[in-house]
């Protein structure tokens, strides 16, 4: 079974500080691993994934992610953030099968201070 | 020009009722899915339509029937709403080839009485 923990269900970052979200997976399988954005009273956007090509992943609004095989994990960052970054973020998994089931972790909250 | 458009957006109802819950996509898409978000804001699937035919369909009470009339539209029905299904409801579409590559609504804010 695949499973994805994200440590932090709220963190705190000042404006032009680093966001840095963590996220850990457990599969079977060589996963796929995926990002995605919720910003107030709307639906998911997808920031990034992962499908087994390159470790790093750039994704939209200048996030990235590394995965690390080693550690089981596919942190977020950013470099310096943005008021309008404050969100709620999830973490997934999909066994790379072909019925788009995605497993999410339980989402990490940012908070953006001026 | 809206990708995945849900309607109503926030439907309160008394405990019993039945009631649908319309989606549609006007993406050329496949394949689309149902979610659930509880208070916690955890995300499960539930339901995933494949060119009108049902692919995934978790373990959730047969009083949720989704309906899919053509590629572009996934409703669910529920019968005899409960208080626990007080919920918001995500539909979202995946390209033909990217399933997990999900596009997702805006979502209908469900309040069971």
């Amino acid at each position: 079974a695949q499973s994805v923990t994200q440590l932090g269900s709220h963190v705190s970052v000042s404006e032009g500080a680093l966001v840095l979200l963590r996220c850990n997976y457990s599969s079977s399988v060589p996963p796929y691993l995926f990002w995605y954005v919720q910003y107030p009273n709307q639906g998911l956007q997808l920031l990034l994934k992962y499908t087994s090509a390159a470790t790093l992943v750039k994704g939209i609004n200048g996030f990235e992610a590394e995965f690390k095989k080693s550690e089981t994990s596919f942190h977020l960052t950013k470099p310096s953030a943005h008021m309008s970054d404050a969100a709620e973020y999830f973490c997934a998994v999909s066994d790379r099968g072909n019925t788009g089931k995605l497993i999410f972790g339980q989402g990490t909250t940012l908070q953006v201070k001026p | 020009d809206t990708a995945v458009s849900q309607t109503p957006k926030y439907l309160v109802t008394q405990m019993g009722n039945d009631k649908s819950i319309k989606c549609e996509q006007n993406l050329g898409h496949d394949t689309m899915y149902w979610y659930k978000q509880d208070s916690k804001k955890f995300l499960k699937i539930m339901f995933s339509y494949n060119n009108k035919e049902l692919i995934i369909n978790e373990t959730v009470p047969n009083r949720f029937s989704p309906k899919s009339p053509d590629k572009a539209h996934l409703n669910l029905h529920i019968n005899s709403l409960e208080l626990g299904d007080s919920a918001v409801y995500f539909c979202a579409s995946s390209p033909p080839g990217t399933p997990d590559t999900q596009y997702f609504g805006p979502g209908t804010r469900l309040t069971v009485l």
